[in-house]
């Protein structure tokens, strides 16, 4: 079936340090959302990615989507402690309806030691 | 932002007993919602998907008898746990898509069912 492979499962850094998740998936991928939970919160939508080898940037944190659509990453630049949380990503496969499910990764858990 | 709330946050019910879940969409309408159940630390493993007006689509492995779902209106789905059984404890959320052409999903807050 289709599965989004997400690694690490865990990641401590000490703040100010870079941070990154990968996401990976077996087929091509119509687009990627990316979602952060906080401790104890829901997932927030954080960014979409639709197009081949596309480059998203939100202040400190950098989105990437591959070339051939199955894989995409988060890159956190010099890490806070309010940057801590799960992040997911989410893929959408082709066909079906334009609210079509989402297949979510395992997820990222964030630890920034101050 | 879309807001989406849940109802309840938290439930400690008995064995065998029913519970239901009500997911609104409070400031846009969702033809479509999504159930889900995350396990401490674990992933969103979609349950079902929520059409309004007609039957929910589940996923694989998903008993339909089990979880219930109705989506009554363009702004409520509701998810009944029936004959709930320990093993059925778990944080169950609902989320919406909402916006134009993106279709990011807004989630409700969760609901923590624990089952004695």
């Amino acid at each position: 079936g289709q599965q989004v492979m997400q690694i690490p499962q865990y990641q401590h850094v000490q703040e100010g340090e870079d941070f990154t998740t990968y996401c990976n998936s077996s087929t091509t991928l119509s687009n990627i959302q990316w979602y952060k939970q906080r401790p104890g919160g829901h997932p927030v939508f954080l960014i979409q990615l639709v197009k081949s080898g596309e480059v998203k940037k939100q202040k400190r944190l950098t989105f990437q989507f591959g070339e051939a659509k199955k894989n995409s990453s988060l890159h956190i630049t010099a890490t806070q402690t309010t940057d801590v949380g799960t992040y997911f990503c989410a893929g959408r496969y082709a066909g079906g309806t334009s609210y079509g499910k989402l297949t979510f990764g395992q997820g990222t858990i964030l630890t920034v030691h101050p | 932002g879309a807001v989406v709330s849940q109802h309840p946050s938290r439930v400690i019910c008995k064995s065998g007993t029913s519970v239901k879940i009500e997911c609104r969409s409070l400031d846009f309408q969702a033809t479509t919602m999504f159930w889900y159940r995350q396990f401490p630390k674990k992933s969103l493993m979609l349950m079902a998907t929520s059409n309004e007006g007609s039957k929910a689509t589940y996923e694989q492995g998903v008993e339909k008898d089990k979880f219930l779902i109705n989506h009554a209106s363009l702004t409520l789905s509701t998810l009944t746990v029936t004959s709930a059984h320990p093993e059925d404890s778990s944080f169950y959320i609902c989320s919406a898509p909402q916006g134009m052409g993106v279709y990011e999903q807004y989630f409700g807050p969760g609901t923590r069912l624990t089952v004695t």
